[in-house]
């Protein structure tokens, strides 16, 4: 059974431009959760989608951050425009419906100059 | 407000002898406990859970995880360290809040080094 999968695995880009990260979530998971790490410090918790729903978006920073899931499928989290305190490692993770564990993909880790 | 506390940047230990990173926690009712472990350039990876039950846990690659309730705490152990268990560990709870009902509230990641 595959993993959670992130795209791309690195990404460096200027202040103000715009990024797009992918997650696809281990197949038959209907929870899909986006985490972030900035600068070593703490994961933080971003959002939550059941499915397609957003079930809780409490940790997005702010709205340059959107974040999507089609069809109850993979996700997309955009950041536009990019400021340098968005430089991190982006974690996704799903997990199956009533179940408490959570499993991570690789991270994706943005680097914005 | 629920938090985890690792109280520890960095833990060292000699291959062979037992490790322990500490682990506390702050949460209203019954937690739910996790440890993950990172590798070099990897994503984080589950070890364990405390759910409910025996306070004792064991995990992946030999690891085990006791929850003390009294304490507050949730400590990694394993009887002896190997080179390979060289990583960043991570302890989280699960938040428990109505709006954050499963999101994970994680420490911020002691280092263990094991030297041969």
């Amino acid at each position: 059974e595959a993993g959670v999968t992130q795209f791309p695995s690195h990404s460096v880009i200027e202040k103000g431009q715009t990024v797009t990260l992918r997650c696809d979530p281990i197949s038959g998971h209907d929870n899909l959760y986006w985490y972030r790490r900035v600068m070593g410090k703490e994961i933080k918790f971003l959002l939550h989608f059941v499915k397609e729903s957003k079930q809780d978006e409490s940790g997005m920073p702010n709205n340059r951050f959107l974040a999507e899931r089609t069809g109850g499928t993979y996700s997309t989290l955009k950041v536009q425009p990019a400021e340098l305190e968005d430089s991190g490692v982006y974690f996704c993770a799903s997990s199956p419906g009533g179940q408490e564990t959570q499993y991570f993909g690789p991270g994706t880790r943005l680097l914005v100059l | 407000a629920q938090s985890v506390a690792q109280p520890e940047d960095q833990v060292n230990v000699a291959e062979g002898n037992p490790l322990t990173v500490k682990c506390t926690y702050s949460v209203s009712g019954n937690p739910y406990l996790f440890w993950y472990v990172q590798y070099p350039n990897r994503g984080l990876q589950f070890l364990l859970k405390y759910i409910t039950g025996d306070n004792l846990v064991k995990g992946s690659y030999g690891f085990e995880a006791e929850f003390n309730k009294s304490q507050t705490s949730f400590h990694l152990k394993k009887p002896s360290a190997l080179v390979s268990d060289s990583a960043l560990y991570f302890c989280a709870v699960r938040g428990l809040f109505s709006g954050g009902y499963n999101k994970l509230i994680f420490g911020a990641g002691t280092r263990l080094a094991v030297h041969p």
